[in-house]
C-alpha cells in the first residue's frame, strides 16, 4: 500500500515568510510524528499526535512552530516568520499504535521529507 | 548504495544481562553515526552519536557504542540491562550529502 507522503518535497522561502508543510500518513495509523533534521545533525523531535489525545508539543523549538492534525489523518506543520536557522529537512512518520504492546504497533514509517531552505 | 543493517530483529534478555546490538553500514565516505531509542508509545530519542574523535562513545542511561571503521560497524552495548530498557533501537548514518539513513530497528525485550 501507499506509504507516508509529504509535500512539497522542496520549499525555498524568504526570511519572514510563513510556510506550511503537509504530511499524509499511512491510512489507519493513529500516531503521527514530526521531526526535523538540520544540516549535519541527527533527528530532532518536534511534535507527536496520538489519536484524539492532546498532542505532545514538547519538541517545538519556538512559538513560531505549530501543527495540527485534521480528522485524525492529514497533518500540517506551520512555521511562521521563518528564520534561516529553520532550514532543515522536515520528516513526518506514522505508526499503527493500536496497542501498548507488540512488535509492530510502534514501528515508525517515515515519509520522504520536505527540504526547507530559508534565504 | 548507502544502507544500514541491523541483523538482530528481536532480542530478549533477562535483567542484568549484557547487551550488544549490531549495526553495520555501507557507505564509501565519511559518516556521522547515531543510535536512537523508541520507548513504547513515544517518539525517537537520541541515545548517542559519533562525529569524530574517540571511537568509543558514551551515551545516556549507561549505553555506549564503538565505531570500528575497518568493519563499518557501530555496535551498541550496555553491560547490564534493566526492564526499563525495553524499547526499539535504531541505528542511523548521516552522509556528507546530509542524507539520513536508518536501519530497520531491533526490538529489545527485557524480562524482569
Amino acid at each position: 500500500g501507499a506509504g507516508v507522503s509529504q509535500s512539497p518535497s522542496n520549499k525555498v522561502t524568504e526570511k519572514g515568510k510563513d510556510v506550511e508543510l503537509r504530511c499524509d500518513p499511512i491510512s489507519g495509523h493513529t500516531a503521527l510524528y514530526w521531526y526535523r533534521q538540520s544540516l549535519g545533525q541527527g533527528l530532532e523531535f518536534l511534535i507527536y499526535f496520538q489519536g484524539n489525545s492532546a498532542p505532545d508539543k514538547s519538541g517545538l523549538p519556538s512559538d513560531r512552530f505549530s501543527a495540527e492534525r485534521t480528522g485524525g489523518s492529514v497533518s500540517t506543520l506551520t512555521i511562521q516568520r521563518t528564520q534561516q536557522e529553520d532550514s532543515a529537512v522536515y520528516l513526518c512518520a506514522s505508526s499503527p499504535r493500536q496497542g501498548l504492546a507488540g512488535a509492530s504497533t510502534d514501528t515508525q514509517y517515515f515519509g520522504p521529507g520536505t527540504r526547507l531552505t530559508v534565504l | 548504495a548507502q544502507s544500514v543493517s541491523q541483523h538482530n530483529h528481536h532480542v530478549i534478555l533477562s535483567e542484568a544481562a549484557s547487551l550488544e546490538l549490531g549495526c553495520n553500514y555501507s557507505y564509501g565516505g565519511t559518516v556521522n553515526l547515531f543510535w536512537y531509542v523508541q520507548y513504547p508509545g513515544q517518539h525517537l530519542q537520541l541515545l548517542l552519536k559519533y562525529f569524530s574523535g574517540d571511537p568509543l562513545v558514551k551515551g545516556i542511561k549507561g549505553f555506549e557504542a564503538e565505531f570500528i571503521k575497518s568493519k563499518f560497524s557501530f555496535n551498541l552495548r550496555k553491560p547490564s540491562v534493566q526492564w526499563s530498557d525495553t524499547a526499539e533501537y535504531f541505528c542511523a548514518i548521516l552522509t556528507g550529502a546530509n542524507n539520513l539513513f536508518f536501519g530497520t530497528g531491533t526490538r529489545l525485550t527485557v524480562i524482569p
